[in-house]
């Protein structure tokens, strides 16, 4: 199985920050590479697939990178309605595996 | 609109069984993949699976093969995910969920349905 690590695990910041979050695979998954976000008891909610495509609806600040084992998403500038755990999903192999989440909050 | 509409929270005891629902709307539910993924209280994701329904093949995360079971109804546009005799360890909210393309498995989740609580206790 191809595991996935997020750094870091928990992430502080000021509105109008400008955010990264790392996610690293074990193994190349090459770009197929999706991110999440997930608010407190709600469901996740894609925000970008294969690396860098923006899922409709999800604002231009949100933007993601990278290729084989690392990837970032970035935030551009950081909005209170952004506070949630980001997620990303590997589906290069056959387990769809998730990274652990990346918690993110306001300062 | 696409949906995903699951069904409502359970409580059961260890060594029951259960089978909870994921029905979709709004697309050609037949030929899209539906996935299952767990969250265990105050945990992450966890890709359990995925079900056809148009013919109801199935793949299983290693993790979960043989402790879960996966079906389709495809005549009302149903997935199921069941347990034959549930352990205290199989709390968890239960997410079904859409691949975005349809026939691939190869493709990120795009519609989520709202999760189904399962708790388990004695």
């Amino acid at each position: 199985d191809i595991q996935m690590t997020q750094s870091p695990s928990t992430l502080s910041a000021s509105v109008g920050d400008r955010v990264t979050i790392t996610c690293r695979a074990s193994q190349t998954v090459s770009d197929w590479l999706a991110w999440y976000q997930q608010k407190p008891g709600t469901a996740p909610k894609l925000l970008i697939y294969k690396t860098s495509n923006l899922e409709s609806g999800v604002p231009s600040r949100f933007s993601g990178s990278g290729s084989g084992t690392e990837f970032t998403l970035t935030i551009s500038s950081l909005q209170p309605d952004d506070v949630a755990t980001y997620y990303c999903q590997q589906y290069y192999s056959f387990s769809h595996s998730f990274g652990q989440g990346t918690k993110l909050e306001i300062k | 609109e696409v949906q995903l509409v699951q069904s409502g929270a359970e409580v059961k005891k260890p060594g029951e069984s259960l089978k909870i629902s994921c029905k979709g709307s709004g697309y050609s539910f037949n030929i899209y993949w539906i996935g299952w993924v767990r969250q265990m209280p105050g945990r992450g994701l966890e890709w359990m699976g995925f079900i056809y329904p148009g013919d109801s093949d199935t793949r299983y995360s290693p993790s979960f093969q043989g402790q879960v079971t996966f079906s389709a109804d495809k005549s009302i546009n149903t997935a199921y995910l069941q347990w034959n005799s549930l352990k205290a360890s199989d709390t968890a909210i239960y997410y079904c969920a859409r691949q975005r393309r349809m026939v691939t498995t190869s493709d990120a989740f795009d519609f989520w349905g709202l999760g189904t609580m399962v708790t388990v206790s004695s």
